[in-house]
């Protein structure tokens, strides 16, 4: 079945420092790929999304581009604030309209002033 | 405000009781999901529901029954609790002819005791 593996447990960073959070996926056909985040006591939102082989998805300084290649989607940020601490799941949809996503297990990003 | 209401945000249920948790949304959407979230897994999908019917159901257990009373409503009973079925359960919607993106609501947190 379909998964998603990306950087484990937690990354914690101080202000102003660059951000890689890895994520890798396994699916049947040609998924479109997610990042979403999710902060204390909310669910989940999207932060952006990528449906072709080297799209790139990006929303307030993240970005990511979709590798079929290396069937990869990492995250960066190039300067991370202390607002941006918050949990960040990966995730992929292989069925356009089925709303079923596959999410990977998430990676807490702390970030100090 | 908040456009996906759900109810309670947290509640304590004792083994083999049942407990309805309850889902709006005011978004307009065509779609609605419930996922899971357990300690130490990742947010796991469980229905999806488009124009009030059933379209995809990855929950093994008949414990687990959504209703739909309204369009916009997507309830979710669950039966005979288990300590198990401790975990935030998230409800979504999308508009599916609208490129699907999903909202999730902030969660119901269930313990079972």
């Amino acid at each position: 079945g379909d998964s998603v593996t990306q950087t484990e447990g937690q990354v914690a960073l101080s202000e102003e420092d660059f951000l890689t959070i890895h994520c890798n996926y396994s699916a049947s056909g040609y998924p479109t790929l997610f990042w979403y985040v999710q902060y204390p006591g909310e669910g989940p939102q999207l932060l952006f999304r990528a449906s072709r082989d080297k799209e790139k998805g990006s929303s307030r300084g993240f970005e990511a581009t979709y590798d079929k290649g290396t069937t990869s989607f990492h995250l960066r940020k190039a300067s991370v604030q202390e607002s941006d601490s918050a949990v960040y799941y990966c995730a992929l949809n292989t069925g356009a309209n089925t709303g079923k996503l596959t999410f990977g297990h998430g990676t807490i990003l702390r970030v100090h002033p | 405000d908040p456009k996906i209401i759900q109810k309670p945000k947290y509640l304590v249920a004792v083994t083999g009781s049942e407990k309805i948790l309850i889902c709006e949304q005011y978004l307009g959407h065509n779609a609605m999901y419930w996922y899971r979230q357990s300690a130490k897994k990742p947010l796991e999908f469980m229905f999806s529901y488009s124009y009030q019917k059933l379209m995809d159901n990855q929950t093994a257990s008949s414990r687990f029954q959504p209703q739909s009373s309204k369009k916009n409503h997507l309830d979710l009973q669950i039966t005979a609790l288990k300590p198990d079925d401790s975990a935030t359960y998230f409800c979504a919607s999308s508009q599916q002819d609208s490129g699907n993106t999903l909202y999730f609501g902030e969660g119901s947190r269930l313990i079972v005791v």
